[in-house]
This record gives C-alpha cells, structure tokens and sequence, in this order.
C-alpha cells in the first residue's frame, strides 16, 4: 500500500526567501515520486518527478527535491521564492506494478509575502 | 505540445440533471484518469481506464460511469446530479510506456444549483 504525508498544510515565506515544502511516503515497492502545482482555479501541473535516476531531482520554475530513501521524503524546495510560487503545492506517489493509480497528499499552500 | 483537452470548461446543472463531460488525452497516451475536487480539498481519483478499458475504480458513485471510445477520447457521465457533485473535474493521461506521470487538463467546473 502507499500514502503520502505532507507534513504542513500551510507555509508562508517572504519573496526572495527559501521554500521548503515536506512530504514523507510509503509503498511496498520503488516508487515513482511526483510534485504538481496548482494556481488557484488551474490544473495540475507536473514539476518534477522522480522514478530512481538521480536523487536530486530538478524540476521547472527554480524548484527542486530530493529522493531519501532512509527517511522516506520527498521534499520540495526552491533557493529563493517569487511572488507567483503562491499556490497550491501536492506530493503524489505511484507504485508500480502494485498500483498505477497516484495517491496525492493533503496539499500545502505556499503563500508569499512581499 | 499537445495538452490534455477538457470540455466544456463550465457547466451549470440544476438538481437531479445530468453531465456529460468530455476529456481528450494527449497523443499516444494509453491511460485516462478521472479525479473530482472539492473546494479545498485534493484530487480523489474516479476511475481510470487503460487501452480503452476500464482499469481502476475509486471513489466514483453509482450515478455516475464512464468510458473510454475508440479515439481514446473519455465520458464522464452524470446523473441525478445533487448539489454536493459542485466541484472541478480534472482529466488526466499518462502513458506506462513513457513513463507514469500524469498530465492533467485544465478541468471542468460544474455547478449545481
């Protein structure tokens, strides 16, 4: 079976300042790890994935993560944050062959002060 | 590139109507997802299908069905609509061979009054 955690539905961050966004999985097998953003009243749309190639993943927009397999994370980050990363932000683990079918996290909105 | 298509982009339904909603993948994708999402709340997975064929089922109640033609096009239908089916419907595609993450289109609203 997989789940994924985001561990904070909530962070806000000042513009220019770090993003950290967390998010802990478990499967039975090797996973395949996604992060997708959401503006308000959007679609999904894929920023990074991982399917055990390199570990440190990068994705579009400045913004990447990295796969630990001994603390079972996943977590976004981005060195300096823009007013437009305000969004919705979710962790989505698949697990093939098991199951092809994507559990997402909870979500964690990222709010931006100026 | 080509993206997922998703039509109409709103709708307005009163209670106890019915939708149909319509989702074109993207070229060469073999698996259709569709996901409802509430105010608020993350994507909760419908059903899928793969080359066409029913694959997987989620939480997608009894009112509703839908299928996979043969231009790997895909019908969400919906019947006896109740307020509580207001939400955005996303669908999704992906290809196993390619690899398995999604891509989603931009969603249908519906609304039910």
């Amino acid at each position: 079976a997989q789940s994924v955690t985001q561990l904070d539905s909530h962070v806000s961050v000042s513009e220019g300042t770090p993003v950290l966004l967390r998010c802990n999985y478990s499967s039975s097998y090797s996973p395949s790890l996604f992060w997708y953003v959401q503006h308000p009243n959007k679609g999904l749309q894929l920023l990074l994935k991982y399917t055990s190639a390199a570990t440190l993943v990068k994705g579009i927009n400045g913004f990447e993560a990295e796969f630990k397999k001994s603390e079972t994370s996943f977590h976004l980050t981005k060195p300096s944050a823009h007013m437009s990363d305000a969004a919705e932000y979710f962790c989505v683990v698949s697990d093939p062959p098991g199951s092809y079918i994507p559990t997402f996290g909870r979500g964690t909105s990222l709010i931006v002060h100026p | 590139a080509a993206g997922v298509i998703q039509s109409p982009r709103h709708l307005i339904k009163e209670k106890r109507e019915t939708a149909t909603l319509k989702c074109y993948p993207i070229p060469r994708h073999d698996t259709v997802y569709w996901y409802q999402q509430g105010p608020g709340q993350d994507p909760q997975f419908l059903i899928s299908f793969y080359e066409k064929m029913q694959s997987d089922k989620g939480s997608i109640p009894d009112r509703f069905s839908a299928q996979q033609f043969s231009d790997y096009h895909s019908e969400l239908n919906m019947s006896s609509l109740e307020l509580g089916d207001s939400a955005l419907y996303f669908c999704a595609s992906s290809s196993r061979i390619l690899g398995d993450e999604q891509y989603f289109g931009p969603g249908t609203r519906l609304t039910v009054t």
